[in-house]
């Protein structure tokens, strides 16, 4: 199957500063990549839908000035956590659809990154 | 409103006793439903779609449109199945979907 890869897979980061978060699709191409949030115990929430070549798309209630994307490449998407404070602790992942050859209802997940502000 | 529900956070069975996890979802369209499963320490991964009316690794869903239920089951319970299941909602249609999560199903498989 395809392959979505994030680094880093763990970050802490003191309070204040910026931390960037990779996802990159290693064997397709990927038109839209999905960023998540996911707190302990619980689901995934959709952050934001991230196109390439355009601005990203953000779920009501997250902040685009806080949580950066840019999405430069049809392999990679960047989240850039602004100013990062202790409640931005979280895990995060990605995921990827295919933009060609594959099912197109199939979205491919990366690891994860734990990100750790303190 | 778009939301997928999952009412139990766990579920413990004994090997070789059925197994169905519950989904429902409330969407006003023809939304695509699918189950993701995370083992242990792995990503997530797509177990099943209801478009493709298949069964993998003996799960099998289907959508029961009337009731807005996409319920798993598989007859008998192995324990590698013990993971984390989500049931998850497409809303729209395309390669640019986005997928709308329940809450999750930790599945307990004991000997």
């Amino acid at each position: 199957g395809a392959v979505v890869s994030q680094h880093p897979s763990r970050v802490i980061c003191k309070s204040g500063t910026s931390v960037k978060i990779e996802c990159r699709s290693l064997d397709f191409q990927a038109t839209t990549m999905f960023w998540y949030r996911q707190f302990p115990k619980q689901s995934l929430m959709l952050m934001a839908t991230s196109n390439e070549g355009s601005k990203a798309t953000y779920e009501q209630g997250v902040e685009k000035d806080k949580f950066l994307i840019n999405h430069a490449s049809l392999t990679l998407s960047t989240l850039t956590v602004t100013s990062a404070h202790p409640e931005d602790s979280s895990f995060y992942i990605c995921s990827a659809r295919p933009s060609r050859g594959h099912t197109n209802t199939e979205a491919f997940f990366g690891q994860g990154t734990r990100l750790t502000v303190v | 409103a778009q939301r997928v529900t999952q009412p139990e956070k766990l579920l413990s069975v004994f090997k070789g006793a059925p197994v169905e996890l519950k989904c429902n979802y409330s969407y006003s369209g023809s939304p695509e439903l699918f189950w993701y499963v995370q083992y242990s320490r792995q990503r997530l991964q797509l177990l099943l779609r209801h478009i493709s009316r298949e069964s993998i690794k003996g799960f099998t869903a289907d959508l029961n449109k009337g009731e807005t239920s996409f319920h798993l089951k598989k007859p008998f319970a192995q324990e590698e199945d013990s993971a984390m299941y989500y049931c998850a909602l497409s809303p729209y249609g395309g390669a640019t979907n986005k997928l709308i999560f329940g809450t999750g199903t930790l599945l307990a498989v004991q000997p």
